[in-house]
């Protein structure tokens, strides 16, 4: 596809369970960026991945929040003993280099933890 | 603390008027300042942008302008058209990077006809 894929593009977990949620960066895209977005808040930036460099994971709430990328392609974050407060929507998005301006979002998944 | 504000949760404008939508930060080292738009759902998408040397960038019906003294931007789009229905996002950085963008909690726009 042309886009930025994100998947499930909803989930519903009990607390305590572990969930795992992908995202697929435009190809040919180096730099991958998570972000959250809980309801009535703006996005929150949790972690970014740039080509082979260390990822930036200043964002990243708690020890819970963990995220891969496999090379420059896929990239995958996962939860761990999901809160209640971890229910939010998810969003992924890619650029080619790393300005705002080439920021291409995915559509988000939107979890919910009961 | 919120570095980037969007105090309006909600904007209703009547179909062909201009539709403002405001932005204040506090951070002074903020320096480039972008605004998202996004369709329920849908990941947000970028609209324009603006860097701290410019006081006003225009793209068709789309303006921003900036006043670095106040630190305060505003968003303008004349004539407001139905599409133009969406949350918005105001959004800082740091040097133009996508990494560390903070973004405000949006405004969502209703367009009237």
């Amino acid at each position: 596809g042309a886009g930025v894929s994100q998947s499930p593009s909803n989930k519903v977990t009990e607390k305590g369970k572990d969930v795992e949620l992908r995202c697929d960066p435009i190809s040919g895209h180096t730099a991958l960026y998570w972000y959250r977005q809980r309801l009535g808040q703006g996005l929150e930036f949790l972690i970014y991945f740039q080509g082979n460099s260390a990822p930036d994971k200043s964002g990243l709430p708690s020890d819970r929040f963990s995220a891969e990328r496999t090379g420059e392609s896929v990239s995958t974050l996962t939860i761990q003993r999901t809160q209640q407060e971890d229910s939010a929507v998810y969003l992924c998005a890619s650029s080619l280099m790393s300005s705002a301006e080439t920021q291409y979002f995915g559509p988000g998944t939107r979890l919910l933890v009961l | 603390d919120q570095q980037v504000k969007q105090n309006s949760p909600s904007l209703s404008v009547q179909e062909g008027r201009i539709s403002i939508l405001n932005c204040d930060y506090t951070n002074s080292m903020f320096d480039y300042f972008l605004w998202y738009k996004k369709y329920p759902a849908e990941g947000p998408t970028f609209l324009i942008s603006i860097s701290s040397i410019k006081d006003k960038n225009e793209d068709g019906r789309f303006t921003v302008f900036l006043n670095k003294s106040a630190k305060h931007l505003s968003l303008h789009i004349v004539p407001s058209q139905p599409g133009d229905s969406a949350v918005y996002f105001c959004a800082a950085s740091v040097g133009g990077g996508a990494d560390g963008l903070t973004f405000g909690k949006g405004t969502h726009l209703i367009i009237q006809p």
